[in-house]
């Protein structure tokens, strides 16, 4: 069974700095990978995806990258500001979900002005 | 563009009571699907529908139901609630099916009491 795991749990770091939340998965043979951005009690806004057959993509100061062969993905936020603050959650696809998305339990970002 | 709504935005019910959740898929998607998120963690999958038929289920007791009518609409359906039901529950949107960029909406936040 996919196992999704993000780490760290929890975040804070000053404003203006760059910063890297990590995804691992278990099984390798995902589909796609998608971000999502989640507010206090929000829905989930979507943030990035990124198709089996790509390495990275790409949305004003996020980047997404993929690895596969190591079951990893990072999305990197350049210079960050205090509306970044949320949770961050990651999914795949994989052979054995079907068409459930599999979450881990997101990363908790505060950026202090 | 309306995006993907939920409604209602909160509900209040007893242990025993049944509830009827509704969701409609952003513009020109097909492909509906729900998750339950309980505070802190990821959301876990329940079903999907698309074309009307449920597609895949997720592990969920049949107390969970759901319906997709002609318009691409769902609703979400949970008989003799528990406790344990308390929740935001999540609809998500895509086009034509399997593992296609998923639009969220804001959820509907379920207590049992």
């Amino acid at each position: 069974k996919q196992e999704v795991t993000q780490i760290p749990a929890a975040l804070s770091v000053p404003e203006g700095e760059n910063l890297v939340l990590n995804c691992s998965f278990t099984d390798s043979a995902i589909y796609n990978l998608q971000w999502f951005r989640q507010d206090p009690g929000k829905g989930l806004t979507s943030l990035l995806l990124i198709q089996s057959s790509q390495r990275e993509q790409t949305s004003g100061r996020l980047n997404a990258s993929l690895d596969k062969s190591s079951g990893r993905s990072t999305l990197y936020i350049a210079a960050s500001q205090p509306g970044d603050s949320a949770t961050y959650l990651c999914a795949v696809w994989d052979s054995n979900s079907g068409y459930a998305l599999n979450f881990g339990k997101g990363t908790s970002l505060l950026v202090t002005p | 563009d309306a995006g993907v709504t939920q409604s209602p935005t909160h509900l209040i019910k007893t242990r025993g009571q049944q509830v009827t959740l509704r969701c409609s898929p952003k513009s020109g998607h097909d492909t509906v699907s729900w998750y339950q998120q309980a505070l802190g963690q990821g959301p876990q999958f329940i079903f999907q529908y698309y074309e009307e038929e449920e597609r895949q289920r997720g592990n969920f007791p049949d107390r969970f139901s759901g319906h997709q009518f002609p318009n691409y609409s769902s609703e979400l359906n949970v008989n003799a609630l528990l406790l344990g039901d308390s929740a935001l529950y999540l609809c998500a949107s895509s086009s034509q099916g399997a593992w296609n960029e998923q639009f969220f909406g804001p959820g509907t936040r379920l207590t049992v009491l």
